[in-house]
C-alpha cells in the first residue's frame, strides 16, 4: 500500500490554457475525494466518486471544472481555461466503505501566471 | 449543516510548553470528528479521530483530544510541544453526506 498519489506535484501554466490532474487511491478504497486549498485556508469540498459513480458536486465547482473516475480507480481533475483564481493546492484524499478514515495525497500545487 | 470553527488562526508557543488547540462543531447527525497536521507545501496527515466510544483519543506522537458533546467541542491538546510539531493543524466533521467539513486551521508555531 503505497498511499494516495497524485500527479504532477506542481502545475504552473498560462491563463486560458487547460489542465488535468491524476490520482491514484488507496486500491481497496472506493470512494475518492478532490478538494482546494488556497493559502491560509482549510481544504474545501469539491466532488466525491463511489466507485465510478460521480455522487455529489460542490457550487464551487464551475463548469470549467470536471472531474471523472472512468472504470472507479484512479480520478482526473481537469480545469478548462485557467484563471488566475484557480491558483490552490489540489487535494485528493480516498475512505474505505466504512469511511473512518480519509487518506490525503501529497497535492497538486497550481499556479496560473 | 455542519460546520468546524477553529477559532484561533495562530498560537505561538515555546519548546517544552502544553498547547491547546480549539475546535467547535456544529452536526445535525451523529458526530465524526477528526484533526488532521499540514506540514509545509505536503498533503494531511491524519493525527487522530473520534467515531465512537472513549470520549478521549490519542495519536501516536503525544497528541490527545476530548469529544465534548455538551460544549460541541473536540480540543486537541499536547502537555509538551517540540520544534517538529510546528505546523498547520486542521479540525474536520463528517457531514451527512460522508464528506469532510474543514475548519480554517490553526497555524501552530513552536519557538526554542
Amino acid at each position: 500500500d503505497t498511499g494516495v498519489s497524485q500527479d504532477p506535484r506542481h502545475k504552473i501554466t498560462k491563463r486560458g490554457q487547460n489542465v488535468t490532474f491524476r490520482c491514484d487511491p488507496i486500491s481497496e478504497h472506493n470512494r475518492l475525494y478532490w478538494y482546494r486549498q488556497t493559502l491560509g485556508q482549510g481544504p474545501e469540498f469539491l466532488t466525491y466518486f463511489q466507485n465510478e459513480a460521480q455522487l455529489e458536486k460542490s457550487r464551487l465547482l464551475s463548469d470549467r471544472f470536471s472531474a471523472e473516475r472512468p472504470k472507479g480507480s484512479f480520478s482526473t481533475l481537469e480545469i478548462q481555461r485557467t484563471e488566475q483564481g484557480d491558483s490552490a493546492m489540489y487535494l485528493c484524499a480516498s475512505s474505505s466503505l466504512d469511511r473512518d478514515g480519509y487518506t490525503f495525497g501529497s497535492g497538486t500545487r497550481l499556479t496560473v501566471v | 449543516a455542519q460546520s468546524v470553527t477553529q477559532l484561533d488562526s495562530q498560537v505561538p508557543v515555546f519548546e517544552e510548553a502544553p498547547v491547546e488547540l480549539r475546535c467547535n462543531y456544529s452536526s445535525s447527525v451523529s458526530v465524526y470528528l477528526f484533526w488532521y497536521v499540514q506540514y509545509p507545501n505536503q498533503g494531511l496527515q491524519l493525527l487522530l479521530k473520534y467515531l465512537s466510544g472513549s470520549t478521549l483519543v490519542e495519536s501516536i506522537n503525544g497528541f490527545e483530544a476530548e469529544f465534548n458533546k455538551s460544549q460541541t467541542s473536540f480540543h486537541l491538546r499536547k502537555p509538551s510541544v517540540h520544534i517538529s510539531d510546528t505546523a498547520e493543524y486542521f479540525c474536520a466533521v463528517r457531514d451527512n453526506t460522508d464528506k469532510l467539513i474543514f475548519g480554517t486551521g490553526t497555524r501552530l508555531q513552536v519557538f526554542p
